[in-house]
């Protein structure tokens, strides 16, 4: 099973602020990558998927970048509403697997 | 627009039996994979496995073979997760999602259901 793994674990940021999360997988998945928000008690959103196309309707300041290996999501000016968890997921043949999550918590 | 609507909580006991349900509207249910995700309480999202309604092909992540079972019944666009034996441990959140799109076997799933709480407790 491929192994994602996301750094930091939590993140303490205020609002206008650049943040960038990191996910690493323990194998290529070539562009493989999704990118989830999370609120408590709310079902993950899409956010971007083959590593840096955004989903429709979710606001330009979220970006991702990376291949292979190593990817990143950034948020380019932090927003209220961004306070949440951010999960990384890999979906590389059918053997799907999320990175244990990022909380962005307000500093 | 794409619907999930998935089955109410459930509180059992353990050694018991559970099937949660997931249906799909607003689509054709039987072309797009339907994936199954748990959410223990206060921990992270885990894959658990997909089935795709059409020819019922499933896939399950090592972690949960052969402990649940995904299967559809796309005359009634509906997809299920089921236990045989309920544990403790199974108390979680469980969504399901649906695919946006894929390139071969490869899947991102854009449209989620609210989740279904299961509670397993003596």
């Amino acid at each position: 099973d491929i192994q994602m793994t996301q750094s930091p674990s939590t993140l303490s940021a205020s609002v206008g602020d650049r943040v960038t999360i990191t996910c690493r997988a323990s194998q290529s998945i070539s562009r493989w990558l999704a990118w989830y928000q999370q609120k408590p008690g709310k079902a993950p959103k899409l956010l971007i998927y083959k590593a840096s196309t955004l989903e429709s309707g979710v606001p330009s300041r979220f970006s991702g970048s990376g291949s292979g290996t190593e990817f990143t999501l950034t948020i380019s000016s932090l927003q209220p509403d961004d306070f949440a968890t951010y999960y990384c997921q890999h979906y590389m043949t059918y053997s799907y697997t999320f990175g244990q999550g990022t909380k962005l918590e307000l500093k | 627009e794409v619907q999930l609507v998935q089955s109410g909580a459930e509180v059992k006991k353990p050694g018991e039996s559970l099937k949660i349900s997931c249906k799909g509207s607003e689509y054709t249910f039987s072309n797009y994979w339907i994936g199954w995700v748990r959410q223990m309480p206060g921990k992270g999202l885990e894959w658990m496995g997909m089935i795709y309604p059409g020819d019922s092909d499933t896939t399950y992540s090592p972690s949960f073979q052969g402990q649940v079972t995904i299967s559809a019944d796309k005359a009634i666009s509906t997809a299920y997760l089921q236990w045989s034996s309920l544990k403790a441990s199974d108390t979680a959140m469980y969504y399901c999602a649906r695919q946006t799109e894929c390139s071969g076997s490869s899947c991102y799933f854009g449209y989620w259901g609210l989740g279904t709480l299961v509670t397993v407790s003596s």
